[in-house]
């Protein structure tokens, strides 16, 4: 499986942009960039993914680089609720291959 | 729409004894998967059914045993508890390939 690399954590101030980055330098040309986030006591809750191009959503946003190599998971404006474990995980694009964690980027935010 | 159910949401048990973690989707998906989470770590996939009818062993799965009752619900069943089964455990379903992944909020499963 490609593997990915994550800050183990990273802190943020209220209503500031943050940038999670995640290098996969081993990705392959058909997998996709998934972002999924683990709020305290909780499940993981998907975020967006994507596979070339930058992906915009409610949540978030994905900036991709052009070589596919490393990505950027942009959350615009951080709330105390963001403050969670943030997953960048590849999958390949088709068939049921389930999810391989890693142990994530966690986010502290200070309000 | 109550997503992805699990049952209990705490359970303790003692070493030997058997139990079976319940698992029902609401969203018609036809994947389902079982992981675990150790303290600071992040999800062990135990097992997984990638559609009613079979079931494979994921990255973790011994000690454990799983049934795809039906489409709705996939359960996990520990037949003699252990110690280092002492963990969170967390079951997702998917419906088509490229779909996210939808986890329900686990079962906190101590073992004495």
């Amino acid at each position: 499986d490609a593997k990915t690399t994550q800050p183990n954590s990273m802190e943020s101030n209220e209503e500031e942009p943050v940038h999670l980055p995640c290098n996969h330098s081993t990705i392959s040309g058909t997998d996709y960039i998934h972002w999924y986030r683990q709020l305290p006591s909780q499940g993981p809750e998907y975020v967006i993914h994507g596979l070339t191009s930058n992906v915009n959503n409610r949540m978030a946003s994905l900036a991709i680089a052009e070589d596919r190599k490393s990505s950027t998971l942009i959350l615009h404006r951080a709330t105390l609720r963001d403050a969670a474990v943030y997953y960048c995980i590849l999958r390949p694009i088709s068939g049921n291959t389930p999810l391989v964690f890693g142990k994530g980027t966690r986010l502290s935010v200070i309000a | 729409n109550a997503g992805v159910t699990q049952t209990p949401k705490f359970q303790v048990l003692k070493t030997g004894q058997s139990m079976t973690l319940q698992c029902a989707q609401d969203m018609n998906h036809n994947s389902m998967y079982w992981y675990r989470q150790d303290p600071g770590m992040g999800l062990r996939l135990i097992y997984y059914s990638a559609s009613e009818g079979t079931t494979d062993k994921g990255e973790v799965p011994n000690g454990y045993n799983v049934s795809r009752l039906n489409k709705r619900e996939f359960s996990l069943r520990l037949e003699s508890a252990a110690p280092s089964q002492t963990s969170v455990y967390f079951c997702a379903s998917k419906g088509n390939p490229n779909q996210p992944q939808h986890f329900g909020d686990g079962t906190r499963l101590s073992i004495l």
